[in-house]
């Protein structure tokens, strides 16, 4: 099975930032990468699939990139909702979650 | 408007079984790929069952396999997850997820807790 590794696992931004997640996929997933984002209480929600698709109704604050095995993702300047738990997600052999980075406010 | 809306939840006691059910709307049901997805308290995501359009093909988790049965009824626009054998560890929130480029559409979720 492919291993997602996410970095950091606690992230601490203030408002207007620049912040970048990080997964590494155990072996080359072909850009197979989606990223979710979870608030407390609520369903997870998709943000950007295939590495570097923005989901419909998804600001353009949010953007993705990367190639076989590392991916990132960056959020060009932090707003006030973007607060919650981040997970990557690959669907190219199987289908694996990362273990999350929640990004709170410093 | 895509909704998706669990139901079947509650506390059981270890060795019992539950089914769940999601009902979709909001989009053309029989088209689509569904997904179970279960998170364990303060834990991550675990997908664990998948379910083809017609179901022709269903795949589970090595952690649920031979205990949980995915099914759907397309003419009721609903998804099922059949749960035997329950254990402390599948005490979670379950999730069912539409499959578009991974999964785009997520229920609110429902608790299964299993506890004597």
């Amino acid at each position: 099975d492919i291993q997602m590794t996410q970095s950091p696992s606690l992230l601490s931004a203030s408002v207007g930032d620049r912040v970048t997640i990080n997964c590494k996929a155990s072996q080359n997933i072909n850009k197979y990468l989606n990223w979710y984002q979870q608030k407390l209480g609520e369903a997870p929600k998709l943000l950007i699939y295939n590495t570097n698709n923005l989901q419909t109704g998804i600001p353009s604050r949010f953007s993705g990139s990367g190639s076989g095995t590392d991916y990132t993702l960056t959020i060009s300047s932090l707003q006030p909702e973007d607060f919650g738990t981040y997970f990557c997600f690959q669907h190219n052999s199987w289908l694996t979650f990362g273990s999350g980075t929640k990004l709170e406010i410093k | 408007e895509v909704q998706l809306v669990e139901s079947g939840g509650g506390l059981v006691q270890p060795g019992s079984s539950l089914k769940l059910s999601c009902v979709a709307s909001g989009f053309t049901f029989s088209n689509y790929g569904m997904n179970w997805i279960r998170q364990a308290p303060k834990k991550g995501l675990e997908w664990i069952a998948l379910i083809y359009y017609d179901s022709s093909n269903k795949y589970y988790a090595d952690s649920v396999k031979g205990r949980f049965t995915i099914s759907r009824d397309n003419s009721k626009n609903t998804l099922y997850l059949e749960m035997n054998s329950l254990r402390s560890e599948d005490t979670a929130m379950y999730y069912c997820a539409k499959w578009g480029e991974g999964f785009d559409y997520w229920g609110q979720g429902v608790m299964v807790t299993v506890s004597s």
